[in-house]
């Protein structure tokens, strides 16, 4: 099952654009986390929000939580062809197992 | 430090057969977690291992099982292999079994004909 959910499902942007995704989820949680996949390979933490923190920043990433409306969103500013990849987020179920959302597919056009 | 590794990386298998899927955790981490990730989707969480006991597992019926050993490594395997079974099998680690952040290996991908 699904906790997370992404949108939007796919983000074409310009290099040097900034890109934000979004991510709503169904229960109470005590933190989220973002993550990114590159072409069918293993996942790379990115970044952890605690369910008392209401943004965070890690480098080129803004993340921000708000817990009454259930939402989180990633602000990846400035971007590069690099960061073409998934996005994903995870918030933590019942028994604090990780589970994770269907994902957003950013592509970075040069 | 070593991360986490996962053999094999590619394998094709026939409806029916069994198959085990070998993850070793990163250095210091007492957890294993496994999970499906079909293409196009977001990994599901298939269960997760803590101190070589099963600890939690999500929507899979039982044929999905899994071990870990004294040193952490962890095995999945999976019988009776159904075609729906093709996809990415991620292996994470992590210290303790709490909400903590996942270290992943670069997974298994598992074609069933």
């Amino acid at each position: 099952s699904q906790q997370g959910e992404e949108d939007p499902q796919a983000l074409s942007i310009q290099e040097g654009e900034n890109a934000t995704m979004n991510c709503s989820y169904k229960t109470s949680i005590n933190n989220l986390q973002w993550y990114r996949q590159n072409s069918g390979r293993g996942l790379v933490h990115l970044i952890l929000i605690r369910s008392n923190e209401r943004e965070k920043h890690s480098g080129r990433l803004r993340v921000t939580l708000d817990t009454s409306k259930k939402s989180s969103s990633l602000l990846i500013t400035a971007s590069r062809a690099a960061d073409t990849a998934s996005y994903f987020c995870a918030t933590d179920a019942q028994d604090d197992k990780i589970i994770f959302g269907k994902g957003t597919r950013l592509h970075i056009l040069p | 430090e070593t991360g986490v590794t996962q053999s094999p990386t590619h394998l094709i298998k026939t409806r029916g057969q069994q198959v085990t899927l070998r993850c070793s955790s990163q250095s210091g981490h007492n957890t294993v977690s496994w999970y499906q990730q079909a293409l196009g989707q977001g990994p599901q969480f298939i269960f997760q291992y803590y101190r070589e006991e099963e600890n939690g597992r999500g929507n899979f019926p039982p044929r999905f099982s899994g071990l870990q050993f004294p040193n952490y490594s962890s095995e999945l395997n999976v019988n009776a292999l159904e075609l729906d079974d093709s996809a990415l099998y991620l292996c994470a680690s992590s210290i303790d079994s709490g909400a903590n952040v996942l270290t992943f290996g670069a997974g298994s991908r598992l074609t069933v004909l």
